[in-house]
């Protein structure tokens, strides 16, 4: 069946660093996919999303390309803010969610 | 902010117990859905709604019922509740326009003492 496989944390990384975390899914064809931010005492947010082979999804500085020949979709932000300190989900359209990566950022 | 409420958003109770969990919205979206997140497994769906008096089970649907009698409710009961069910419940409306994206709610903290 589909899964999403995602890159163990928790992160921890200095202010203005560059960030990367893996995603990796197995699915049955090509199903949109999704990044979601989850900060402190909320539910999930859309990050963005991509909804077909070599699509980016961008937001807020992230960034994410559906890669299919990798089956990747890593999320990259090219300089962190204490401000992105969250837990970051990556997800397949049929509500399959990785386990989460926790990002702290340090002044 | 597509108008999704939980409630109680914290709750404690003890073995045995029967607990509801509340998951209301505003907007009339057709697909709703539970969710329970622990650490080490993200969220994982335990059962959704395609409609009034229609729903199925996903993947941890073991000790769970839900039910759906307006398009506004979506009900998530444990009839006995277990240590193992002590986790944050999250609520998701889907709004299936070409939009494909989930909203979610502020989650529900329950703990079976």
């Amino acid at each position: 069946g589909n899964s999403v496989t995602q890159m163990e944390g928790p992160v921890t990384l200095s202010e203005e660093a560059f960030l990367t975390i893996n995603c990796t899914y197995t699915a049955t064809g090509y199903p949109s996919l999704f990044w979601y931010v989850q900060y402190p005492g909320e539910g999930l947010q859309l990050l963005l999303k991509a909804t077909k082979a070599d699509d980016k999804g961008s937001n807020k500085g992230f960034e994410a390309t559906y890669r299919k020949e990798t089956t990747s979709f890593h999320l990259e932000k090219g300089s962190v803010q204490v401000s992105d300190s969250a837990v970051y989900f990556c997800a397949l359209l049929d509500m399959r969610f990785g386990a989460g990566t926790r990002l702290t950022v340090k002044p | 902010d597509a108008g999704i409420t939980q409630s109680p958003r914290h709750k404690v109770t003890e073995t045995g117990t029967p607990v509801t969990l509340r998951c209301h919205q505003t907007e009339n979206h057709r697909y709703m859905y539970w969710y329970r997140q622990d650490p080490g497994h993200g969220l994982r769906l335990i059962h959704y709604s395609y409609g009034v008096k229609d729903t199925d089970k996903g993947e941890v649907s073991d000790g769970y019922s839900v039910s759906r009698s307006k398009t506004e409710d979506f009900l998530l009961t444990l009839e006995s509740a277990t240590s193992s069910q002590t986790s944050v419940y999250f609520c998701a409306i889907f709004t299936g326009t070409y939009e494909d994206t989930q909203y979610f709610g502020p989650g529900t903290r329950l703990t079976v003492l």
